[in-house]
């Protein structure tokens, strides 16, 4: 079946603007996470979500960042004013979202460069 | 806090030489999950295993195998007859019981180097 999938695939940008990443999960998955990946940090986690709702929104980066998913399927992932240190990969996972702990399956991510 | 540590950046070996990847975790909780991704030039994140805290056995699949040792807390990944399609980016990831809402903790990567 269909893998995760995320788009744009890349995405260039001037700083200042907004940008809008998207992600549609496995179908059946429940649970969808957003990662970002960068030289400097590595694979950070950023949000969770268990259907539309997000328990937890300390990961994300600043109050720049907002993700919402309506529909318990695509997530959006808004990023406002894009600065530089933005630039990365965006990483999207979903999971069955039945249990404690499952095997999370990544997108193929949405590269980001901000000038 | 977990913490995951991946401390060869890069390896580098010869086609069909056999190459161990080092995972060394830490973590609180006695319950835990233990994963190893691939990630080749595309950039998609490959899931390869998946190893619960309480299960301590080594696994074998094809060339791969891991070797799980709860006393050392290391999660090390072989490949058995390296081939160049092997050559990617490998991360080892910790999850702990906490739910959804923790996330995957990731190393820094391997980068290993299949050379023909």
């Amino acid at each position: 079946g269909a893998g995760v999938s995320q788009s744009p695939s890349n995405k260039v940008t001037e700083k200042g603007k907004d940008v809008e990443l998207r992600c549609d999960p496995i179908s059946g998955h429940t649970a969808l996470y957003w990662y970002r990946q960068s030289l400097g940090q590595g694979l950070e986690f950023l949000i969770y979500f268990q259907g539309n709702s997000a328990p937890d929104k300390s990961g994300l980066p600043s109050d720049r960042f907002s993700a919402e998913r309506t529909g318990g399927s695509v997530s959006t992932l808004t990023i406002q004013r894009t600065q530089q240190e933005d630039s990365a990969v965006y990483l999207c996972a979903s999971s069955l979202g039945q249990g404690t702990v499952e095997t999370q399956y990544f997108g193929p991510g949405t590269r980001l460069l901000v000038l | 806090a977990q913490k995951v540590t991946q401390a060869q950046t890069e390896i580098s070996v010869v086609e069909k030489e056999d190459v161990t990847l080092d995972c060394v975790y830490e973590t609180r909780d006695t319950t835990y999950y233990l994963f190893w991704y691939k990630q080749p030039p595309s950039g998609e994140l490959v899931f390869l295993i998946r190893r619960n805290s309480f299960d301590e056995q080594n696994e074998i699949s094809g060339r791969y195998s891991w070797n799980f040792q709860k006393s050392t807390s290391s999660f090390n990944f072989t490949i058995t007859a390296s081939q160049v399609v092997d050559s990617a980016v490998y991360f080892c990831a910790l999850k702990g019981s906490g739910g959804g809402a923790d996330g995957l903790t990731f190393g820094k990567g391997t980068h290993l180097i299949i050379q023909p």
